[in-house]
């Protein structure tokens, strides 16, 4: 079946704007998970949605981030008046409720934000 | 806070050689360990997970090993191939609030294997 997607796969944005990046999980995959990629960096979580319970957002960087999952399905990630630290690859994940210790993540292929 | 540190940073070997990657981990607190493995351009592919109560996992050419006591966790590549060329990265699954599983990644190890 389709993993799981992102879009736009490159985004380029100039300082102040704003800008939405979406997220598709594998369907029927209820917990979706936003990580960010610095160059240079390891990954670092954002952003938990499971079901319907509310989201963890203890990883978020700053209030100019902010992130929504309609209908438990697809997410997107907003970022405010971007700043130039910004800049980085944006994962998303899914998987499917984590009952146990056995959970694996499945990983879209991310967008690569640019703010010049 | 969990710190999850990988070494080396980068490795090169001829094809063919055996091959370790290390982890090591300052929170012995995890719900399990995965080590990922992610090509240019591309998300990750999860390779293998080892659950907090294991010791080791294998999958073909790959075995990881996990020892919470000493919070480090390997990655042994047998008989290396170029297309094993790519970055390897460890992640510590932690309880963050609820039931979420926050995933804590190293900065990874880019391994190329040279034909």
């Amino acid at each position: 079946g389709a993993g799981v997607s992102q879009s736009p796969s490159n985004k380029v944005t100039e300082k102040g704007k704003d800008v939405e990046l979406r997220c598709d999980p594998i369907s029927g995959h209820t917990a979706l998970y936003w990580y960010r990629q610095s160059l240079g960096q390891g990954l670092e979580f954002l952003i938990y949605f499971q079901g319907n319970s509310a989201p963890d957002k203890s990883g978020l960087p700053s209030d100019r981030f902010s992130a929504e999952r309609t209908g438990g399905s697809v997410s997107t990630l907003t970022i405010q008046r971007t700043q130039q630290e910004d800049s980085a690859v944006y994962l998303c994940a899914s998987s499917l409720f984590p009952r146990g210790r056995q959970e694996t993540q499945y990983f879209g292929p991310g967008t690569r934000l640019l703010v010049l | 806070k969990q710190e999850v540190t990988q070494i080396p940073a980068a490795l090169s070997v001829p094809e063919g050689e055996n091959l370790v990657l290390n982890c090591s981990f300052t929170d012995s607190a995890i719900y399990n360990l995965q080590w990922f493995r992610q090509d240019p351009g591309k998300g990750l592919t999860s390779l293998l997970l080892i659950q907090s109560s294991q010791r080791e996992q294998t999958s073909g050419r790959l075995n990881a090993s996990l020892d919470k006591s000493s919070g480090r966790s390997t990655l042994y590549i047998a008989a290396s191939q170029p297309g094993d060329s790519a970055t390897y990265l460890c992640a510590a699954t932690m309880f963050s609030s609820g039931s979420a599983r926050q995933l804590t990644f190293g900065s990874g190890t880019q391994l190329t294997v040279l034909p």
